[in-house]
């Protein structure tokens, strides 16, 4: 397996534009979580999917970001418009449910995101 | 919410001395903690987890312990080398509600030899 495949590996954008984020979980994995990592706040929760339903948007700063999950292989994370204070590491990580809980909790390799 | 604190946020040690992270949480519904270790420029990777009906758990040099009464956890890394270098995050869940992993804000540790 791949694992969890995240795109673009870099993205760099200037102050107001639209920016979108990419993420194919690992096959047969039924959850779905979108990261942001940055040293002052370390990695925190934006939003998850179970079932390409989401869950949970606590985490979303704000009304700029939004994210999809239109079926079971792709999921997008849209920053419209950017500000410089979006600059960070953006990871995606699935896992699924098994009988007794959740396993294979995997990350990508993240998308590191600079706004100018 | 759940809400993981850890400390220290930097830690230093010569090459052969041991290691403790230690992290707080504030769910007592938590049943689940895993540790990941992040090298620099890389994703976050677990190394070892320990569920709720146990106190200890080690894999080698790593070990991680558990006290729910007071609602905290600890990684203790025996024997550190150069390259246990990285950033190491705690973080608790809901493990059979399926729910996501809230992370402590992370430990740099500086392996020196």
């Amino acid at each position: 397996d791949a694992g969890v495949i995240q795109s673009p590996r870099h993205e760099v954008t200037e102050m107001g534009q639209e920016v979108t984020l990419r993420c194919k979980p690992i096959s047969g994995h039924d959850y779905l979580f979108w990261y942001r990592q940055t040293m002052m706040r370390g990695l925190e929760l934006l939003i998850y999917f179970n079932n390409n339903v989401p869950i949970d948007d606590s985490g979303m700063p704000e009304d700029r970001f939004s994210a999809k999950m239109p079926n079971a292989s792709f999921s997008t994370l849209k920053i419209q418009p950017s500000e410089p204070r979006d600059s960070a590491v953006y990871f995606c990580a699935s896992s699924f449910q098994t009988g007794t809980g959740q396993a294979g909790y995997t990350f990508g390799s993240g998308t590191r995101l600079t706004v100018v | 919410g759940e809400n993981v604190e850890q400390h220290p946020s930097t830690l230093s040690v010569q090459e052969g001395d041991s290691a403790v992270i230690k992290c707080t949480y504030s769910d007592s519904a938590s049943n689940y903690f895993p540790w990941y270790k992040q090298e620099l420029g890389k994703r976050p990777q677990l190394i070892i987890d320990i569920r709720s009906n146990v106190g200890e758990k080690k894999d080698q040099r790593i070990a991680v312990t558990l006290n729910k009464t007071a609602k905290h956890f600890s990684l203790h890394i025996t024997e550190t080398q150069p390259e246990d270098s990285a950033v190491y995050f705690c973080a608790a869940s809901k493990w059979q509600a399926g729910t996501a992993l809230i992370f402590g804000k992370g430990t740099t540790l500086s392996v020196s030899s």
